[in-house]
């Protein structure tokens, strides 16, 4: 039962490329969510996803985009990536409302240059 | 928006001492839960305390909650190495949930 599965681990990339960080969730859960993860600022949410078919905005969404493609999986886009992006990124994943226990992934380590 | 902030920022310890880090909020609630971060690793959920209840234990956690002083703590007992991580309080915040900037634990063999 692999839980909540992030790809890449790792990237770096230059100022103004874009890519696409994947996320996908194996325990039927409804809700899905994007965080960042900075020193000493605790987690931070980009976007969440109550259900299939929807996604809102969290405390920090400029510069990304999300994609909910089915139940499983989220995805989360930078388009023009900036230095300010360079973050540890971690997708979640909660049987429905937030305030039940979430599920992680092991994160994204990205570096912008 | 309700945000629990934990408090000692970091805390060392030798093996087989208690730790123990505490949580302050800002409005009323009706849970709170606490997470583990080892490091490079996702966060992994421990305990969820309703507002109803005042403790809360699971094996060698003891998790409590003062709704009157806004605050939680959270004990672990007779700490292992393995417990090194960093320790998050998660509180609701509308649909969405706020964690704390975190309690860095360094257990010492």
């Amino acid at each position: 039962n692999a839980g909540v599965t992030q790809t890449p681990k790792f990237q770096v990339l230059k100022t103004g490329q874009s890519m696409t960080l994947q996320c996908a969730q194996d325990m039927n859960h409804n809700s899905m969510y994007w965080y960042r993860q900075d020193p000493g600022m605790g987690l931070r949410l980009i976007y969440y996803s109550a259900s299939e078919g929807t996604t809102d905005k969290g405390e920090v969404p400029n510069g990304y985009n999300v994609s909910r493609l089915n139940k499983r999986e989220f995805s989360l886009r930078l388009e023009s990536a900036a230095p300010s992006q360079t973050s540890v990124y971690f997708c979640a994943s909660s049987e429905n409302r937030s305030n039940q226990p979430q599920h992680f992934g092991d994160g994204t380590r990205l570096s912008i240059l | 928006s309700q945000q629990g902030e934990e408090d000692p920022q970091a805390l060392s310890i030798q093996e087989g001492e208690n730790a123990t880090m505490n949580c302050s909020y800002k409005t009323s609630i009706n849970n709170l839960q606490w997470y583990r971060q080892n490091s490079g690793r996702g966060l992994v959920h421990l305990i969820l305390i309703r507002s109803n209840e005042r403790e809360k234990h699971s094996g060698r956690l003891r998790v409590t909650l003062d709704t009157s002083k806004k605050s939680s703590s959270l004990l672990i007992t007779a700490s292992r190495a393995a417990d090194t991580a960093s320790y998050f309080c998660a509180t609701p915040g509308g649909f969405k949930t706020i964690f704390g900037a975190g309690t860095r634990l360094f257990v010492k063999a």
